[in-house]
């Protein structure tokens, strides 16, 4: 099958700047995230979508970022003014209804810099 | 807040089993625990996962203390191909979304 696929692979910005990614997750999977990957450290939740409703965006920084999943399969993860600490990697995940109980399938992630 | 928390990096030799241990401590009694890998410029990639019980599947075993406070993941024979950061993380908090540790880096020596 087809995995998670997320475009573009790298972006380069100044602060202040906006930028978008984007995600295709695996056919049939309801359950969607956003994480971010600081350098050399772990994936962190920025939020997840259940079809197209939000479940949980409690660590999403709403004054900057924002996300949306029209028609519950593709989804777009929004930057705007990017900051200096918002270079990271964006990582996308999809999962069946209870990812939780399946396990997550990861895209390679959109690797943003804030120059 | 819930805190994950793993050894930055171990090393093995090729052939030989790895244990890679992670403690969880605040986990509470619904969150699953899950061990993903990583490769430099891919995405985290699935291992395993579970409850309560042992599991085991085609790449892993997942021991799981009686409290749940830690697991620890196990490959059976490492080979250089199983080189790579790998993280522990566990689900909770009313959604099921991950929250990950800062990951173990794993050198396997041929």
């Amino acid at each position: 099958e087809a995995g998670v696929a997320q475009s573009p692979r790298y972006k380069i910005i100044e602060k202040r700047q906006s930028v978008a990614f984007w995600c295709n997750p695996i056919s049939g999977h309801a359950t969607l995230y956003w994480y971010q990957q600081i350098l050399g450290q772990g994936p962190k939740l920025l939020i997840q979508f259940q079809n197209n409703g939000v479940v949980d965006d409690s660590q999403l920084p709403k004054d900057r970022f924002s996300a949306e999943r029209l028609k519950g399969v593709d989804s777009t993860l929004k930057i705007q003014p990017a900051k200096l600490e918002d270079s990271a990697v964006y990582l996308c995940a999809s999962s069946t209804s209870t990812g939780a109980n399946y396990g997550y399938t990861f895209g390679s992630g959109t690797r943003l810099t804030v120059v | 807040d819930a805190k994950t928390t793993q050894p930055n990096s171990m090393e093995s030799n090729e052939e030989e089993p790895v244990h890679l241990p992670c403690n969880h401590s605040t986990i509470s009694g619904t969150d699953y625990i899950h061990w993903y890998r990583q490769l430099p410029s891919q995405g985290p990639e699935y291992v395993i996962h579970g409850l309560t019980s042992n599991v085991n599947n085609r790449m892993a075993s997942l021991a799981i203390a009686e409290d749940r406070k830690s697991s620890t993941l196990i490959l059976h024979r490492a080979t250089l191909r199983d080189a790579a950061v790998y993280y522990c993380a566990h689900s909770g908090g009313g959604a099921d979304g991950l929250t990950f540790g800062k990951g173990t880096h794993l050198i396997i020596q041929p």
